[in-house]
């Protein structure tokens, strides 16, 4: 089946550790995003990729960093700097960089948790 | 970048129209409008996109007025498993200009009641 797949769905961090989130999608989309959403809050954006080798920082990037080598994949990681990681963690993507309608498609998310 | 505007949340009985209305007074002329739908501890799903008048698909419609600041998500005759967050969504994906990514705002939360 196609769609966006992460891992994992649960992950504790003790304090000080970075972690790496997974994001892999088979829709052969260009454009893939991070969000980050606290509970009961809405998707804040964290770092998005246009194309292979080259992301943005969304508008909470502070403490998180990204990599796109591969076109299907996006992975997250949390840094010991993210003072507040403990948060529910979208990955998206959409089938194009450039232009207008474009949807975009989630994955099922990850929750992380600081111990 | 458009901001838009929901209200925090609303209540229903099953069967029901719901109506969401989303205000997004700067929204740029490139810009479509989507809706998205996300029950606890999953990604949003899309429902419907527009970018004027109106538009409908096998679950929902979407009215958008001619000067496009706002729009309205209806639900016809919701059921319980209607019961979620609903996101209005405006932006383009320009990445090109710079513009950044489409953001979301806080959603409106709909509880349907039997």
């Amino acid at each position: 089946d196609g769609g966006i797949t992460q891992s994992p769905k649960y992950l504790f961090r003790k304090e000080g550790q970075n972690v790496t989130l997974s994001c892999e999608q088979n829709l052969n989309h260009d454009a893939m995003y991070w969000y980050r959403q606290d509970p009961g809050q809405g998707l804040r954006l964290i770092y998005y990729s246009q194309i292979v080798n080259d992301f943005q920082k969304g508008d909470i990037a502070e403490g998180y960093s990204v990599s796109r080598e591969k076109k299907e994949s996006f992975p997250l990681t949390v840094t010991s700097a993210q003072k507040n990681p403990t948060a529910f963690y979208l990955c998206a993507s959409s089938n194009g960089p450039q232009g207008v309608g474009n949807t975009i498609y989630f994955g099922e998310g990850s929750w992380l948790t600081v111990v | 970048l458009a901001k838009t505007t929901q209200p925090i949340s609303m209540d229903s009985y099953e069967g029901q129209e719901v109506n969401i209305t989303c205000s997004h007074n700067n929204i740029a002329t490139n810009d479509y409008i989507t809706w998205y739908q996300q029950f606890p501890s999953q990604g949003p799903r899309f429902i419907i996109q527009g970018y004027k008048t109106k538009v409908t698909n096998e679950v929902a419609s979407l009215f958008i007025p001619a000067d496009r600041k706002s729009s309205t998500l209806s639900l016809p005759r919701v059921s319980l498993s209607d019961t979620a967050v609903y996101y209005c969504l405006v932006g383009s994906i320009s990445f090109g200009t710079g513009r950044r990514a489409l953001t979301f705002g806080s959603g409106t939360r709909l509880q349907v009641q039997p």
